[in-house]
């Protein structure tokens, strides 16, 4: 089975704070997404990659950077952390860019900053 | 990517079959129907997908209409832990943004 994990399930962190978020995957997949999930708004994609060293940004990457370094670790970076960040996060790998496209979810880091 | 519409919350028996719609009404011919679903606490889980046939696996089925501006996924034995989010996507295969779009989703509860 496909696994993704996530670096923390629960995170506090302070205003201003450098926050890393990891994400690894063990199936060897190119592409790699990081989406938050907030009440009312469903997932909204930050960033995703399709291969080691390339970013796209997705629907709001504001306040947010990324870095893959390794083809199975996707890092969100939050460089000054806001209370508008608190949110839950979501890392998910995908297999290709085929037409048929099934993405593999981790179980999700809760940050909260304060 | 064509928008989906689905209601925000429905009920079903435990047992008895979930019948979960979506409208797509601005579908274009080589977009895919997904759906997923979201169980409290945890992350997103593919169910199906399909074009233009009628797809079943192990967890549902799927039917689209013939004009593909809907369609409806399937549970056939509602359970308690089929208490979930369900999410209906449209997507076209390739391009350079390889992402599905999540909307709100409809909250199904499964009643004992």
């Amino acid at each position: 089975d496909v696994k993704v994990t996530q670096s923390s399930r629960y995170l506090v962190k302070r205003t201003g704070e450098k926050v890393f978020l990891e994400c690894v995957q063990d199936m060897d997949h190119e592409n790699m997404f990081w989406y938050r999930q907030d009440p009312g708004l469903g997932l909204r994609l930050i960033y995703f990659s399709y291969d080691v060293k390339m970013k796209e940004k997705g629907d709001i990457p504001e306040g947010y950077s990324v870095s893959r370094e390794k083809k199975e670790r996707f890092s969100l970076i939050l460089e000054s952390a806001s209370t508008n960040q608190t949110s839950m996060y979501l890392c998910a790998s995908s297999p290709g860019t085929g037409p048929f496209y099934e993405q593999y979810f981790g179980p999700g880091t809760r940050l909260t900053v304060t | 990517d064509a928008k989906t519409t689905q209601p925000t919350s429905m009920d079903c028996a435990e047992g008895r079959a979930a019948n979960l719609p979506c409208n797509h009404s601005t579908i274009s011919g080589n977009e895919y129907v997904y759906w997923y679903r979201q169980i409290h606490s945890q992350g997103p889980q593919y169910i199906i997908h399909g074009l233009k046939n009628n797809e079943t696996n192990e967890m549902a089925s799927l039917i689209i209409t013939e004009d593909r501006k809907s369609s409806t996924l399937i549970l056939p034995h509602a359970t308690l832990r089929d208490t979930a989010v369900y999410y209906c996507i449209v997507r076209a295969p390739g391009g350079g943004a390889n992402n599905l779009f999540f909307g709100t989703g409809t909250r199904l509860t499964v009643i004992p």
